[in-house]
């Protein structure tokens, strides 16, 4: 069975840094794209970045390139979201996916207030 | 950016009877490599959404066959035939075919 598990989300003041990680199981995790995608509270989703199986490739959304960092660590199964320079408007449920996406983790809040 | 735009935003249903949500896309979804990456997702409140249909019409495991995908180019349209009570929640349909990925903006369904 597929699971996925976000940590890191908490609180942060505007201009602050979190890393943000997604444990990753049941999965061939180094033979796959993975993908962050992100939900403001009560709003819709906002695909946020794209990584290749060996890491080689990434893409961002316009909103948060040059602020974010997406990594992986295939040896660990493990996928980063490195965030930086935060804004109020990147407050939202983080979640990591699988192509598709078929397979969601439950997500991780970040809130980023003063 | 391919921008998705779906209609109507608030459906309202009645149980038992069909529905249907439009997306209608700002440029072609047909890749280069023939496919249309067209998807559809279903959120229940406090959950992760989940992938119903995708590349059009292609039903996920375990979707019941009263929901279809339909559609070509840049028109689609996600149908329930009958509407059951657990499928009265926020439905968003998805592109894949152009980077970056974007999703429209949901349809909430409602009792009527």
């Amino acid at each position: 069975e597929v699971h996925l598990v976000e940590s890191g989300g908490g609180l942060v003041q505007p201009g602050g840094s979190l890393r943000l990680s997604c444990a990753v199981s049941g999965f061939t995790f180094d033979k796959s794209w993975m993908t962050w995608v992100r939900q403001a509270p009560g709003k819709g989703l906002e695909w946020v970045a794209n990584i290749k199986e060996d890491g080689s490739e990434i893409y961002y959304v316009d909103s948060v390139k040059g602020r974010f960092t997406m990594s992986r660590d295939n040896a660990k199964n493990t996928l980063y979201l490195q965030m930086n320079s935060l804004r109020v408007e990147d407050t939202a449920v983080y979640y990591c996916t699988t192509p598709g996406p078929i397979y969601w983790g439950q997500g991780t809040l970040v809130t980023v207030s003063s | 950016d391919i921008v998705l735009t779906q209609s109507p935003l608030s459906l309202p249903v009645t149980l038992g009877q069909p529905a249907s949500i439009s997306c209608k896309s700002s440029q072609s979804l047909v890749s280069s490599d023939g496919n249309t990456y067209l998807s559809w997702f279903q959120q229940r409140p406090g959950q992760s959404p989940r992938r119903l249909i995708y590349k059009i019409s292609n039903r996920d495991s375990g979707v019941p066959d009263r929901f279809s995908g339909s559609g070509s180019g840049t028109d689609f349209t996600l149908k329930i035939s009958r509407v059951e009570p657990e499928d009265v929640v926020i439905y968003y349909c998805m592109q894949d075919t152009k980077w970056p990925n974007t999703f429209g903006q949901g349809t909430k369904l409602e009792i009527k």
